[in-house]
């Protein structure tokens, strides 16, 4: 089955600074790669997702590549503000696996004022 | 408004007791889901349901079980067969099977602690 690995495990940056986490995934026929913001208490909520067809997509200062070759991809978070502070969760499915998700075990982000 | 609710948002049970925990979803989607979270973990998937009166055994399906009846609907029930109950349990939805992108995100409700006591 797929596995999904996430580094780092915590990252604390200086308010404005960028932020960026990197995943790796093992199964080649996954081809849909969505990034989850959880804050304390509540459930995951989607915050951007690529495809395998496309190798960067960008959405104000959240940005993700894709590197089908190497099976990386990695969420990059410029000017971050002290808000964007909670756990990320990177994941992988494949379509031909019922659609379901294999996640990474999240990066707590901390951003200090 | 549509979501994924979850319910209810703690709760205590005693060991050697069944308990239900309870997830709906009005967004008319095909494919469910029930996650565990550990602290400083990830989501591991416990089952999943593609189509009412169907499901599968995800990762960590032991202890468990689940019945989907109803599109809107799919309970898990933790049963005194699970050693370490004690987590945060994520239920989560996702579109339509018949769509092209059969992959496509996955909307969670906002989560049932259950703590054994």
């Amino acid at each position: 089955g797929e596995n999904v690995e996430q580094h780092p495990s915590t990252l604390s940056v200086q308010e404005g600074d960028s932020a960026v986490i990197k995943c790796t995934y093992s199964d080649s026929a996954s081809n849909y790669f969505p990034w989850y913001k959880q804050e304390l208490g509540k459930g995951p909520q989607l915050i951007i997702d690529i495809r395998s067809n496309v190798g960067e997509k960008k959405d104000q200062r959240i940005a993700v590549t894709l590197n089908k070759t190497a099976k990386h991809f990695s969420l990059h978070i410029t000017e971050t503000q002290p808000e964007d502070s909670a756990v990320y969760f990177c994941a992988a499915s494949s379509s031909t696996n019922a659609g379901k998700s294999t996640f990474g075990d999240g990066t707590t982000l901390t951003v200090k004022p | 408004d549509g979501g994924i609710t979850q319910s209810p948002k703690y709760l205590f049970r005693k060991e050697g007791q069944n308990v239900t925990l309870s997830c709906e979803q009005n967004l008319n989607h095909d494919a469910m889901y029930w996650y565990r979270q550990d602290p400083g973990q990830g989501l591991r998937l416990i089952y999943y349901s593609q189509i009412v009166n169907d499901f599968q055994k995800g990762d960590i399906a032991e202890g468990y079980s689940v019945s989907r009846e109803k599109k809107e609907s799919f309970p898990l029930t933790v049963t005194s067969a699970q050693k370490n109950p004690t987590a945060f349990y994520l239920c989560a939805s996702s579109m339509d099977r018949f769509s092209p992108l059969r992959n496509t995100e996955a909307f969670f409700g906002q989560g049932t602690r259950l703590t054994v006591v």
